[in-house]
């Protein structure tokens, strides 16, 4: 099984253009997730999804954007990159009422 | 409100020497308690978890936690450390009023030397 496969592994992008951070996972978890982890600020929620076509925030949520068309599949879009973006962002998914989370490999976005 | 906190943000050690790496919670019930592992260029790894019952709990790789509810206190353990465990490690709190989130310390790189 692959698990949580997370596409770029890294990218530079310039300030204000956009890219979507792609996530896929094949284990029919109805949990997905969305983090950005910064040094010594350990993960911060950005969106999650309990199922196809549910989406909710998380704790930063602002300058991002989410979808969620089928199990497998939870992008992450950035619209006006901007160099406080810049971080390692990780996707995860898990089953409902479960702490097994399974992590992606996580993409390194670096906004100049 | 609840929070997760590892006082250290970079610990070194000599490989072969035990290791401890500390974290504290603030939480209102029992927790449920949780420790990752990142290597370098990895997604996160479970090494173990506490729910209940015996509170010296044991994990993957030769580490252990024990958790400890007068100090609020979820430290995690090896005996002999090895180059290979040389990542990042978090500890986490899992939230049962929030769809089993996760509240996430801010993480200890662990540095080892030769």
């Amino acid at each position: 099984n692959a698990g949580v496969t997370q596409t770029p592994k890294f990218r530079i992008l310039k300030i204000g253009q956009s890219m979507t951070l792609q996530c896929t996972q094949d284990m029919n978890h109805n949990y997905m997730y969305w983090y950005r982890q910064d040094p010594g600020m350990g993960l911060k929620l950005i969106y999650y999804s309990v199922g196809a076509g549910i989406t909710d925030k998380g704790e930063v949520p602002n300058g991002y954007n989410v979808s969620r068309s089928t199990t497998e599949d939870f992008p992450l879009r950035l619209e006006l990159a901007a160099p406080s973006q810049t971080s390692v962002y990780f996707c995860a998914s898990k089953f409902e009422e479960s702490y097994g989370y399974t992590f992606g490999s996580g993409t390194r976005l670096t906004v100049v | 409100a609840q929070s997760v906190t590892q006082p250290d943000i970079h610990i070194t050690v000599s490989e072969g020497a035990s290791l401890e790496l500390r974290c504290n919670y603030s939480y209102g019930a029992t927790p449920y308690l949780f420790w990752y592992v990142q290597s370098p260029g990895q997604g996160l790894q479970l090494l173990l978890k506490y729910f209940s019952g015996d509170t010296l709990v044991q994990g993957i790789k030769g580490f252990e936690a024990e958790f400890k509810r007068s100090q609020s206190s979820f430290n995690l353990r090896k005996p002999s450390v090895h180059w290979s465990d040389a990542a990042e490690y978090f500890c986490a709190v899992g939230r049962m009023d929030s769809n089993y989130q996760l509240i996430w310390g801010a993480g200890t790189k662990l540095i080892i030397k030769p």
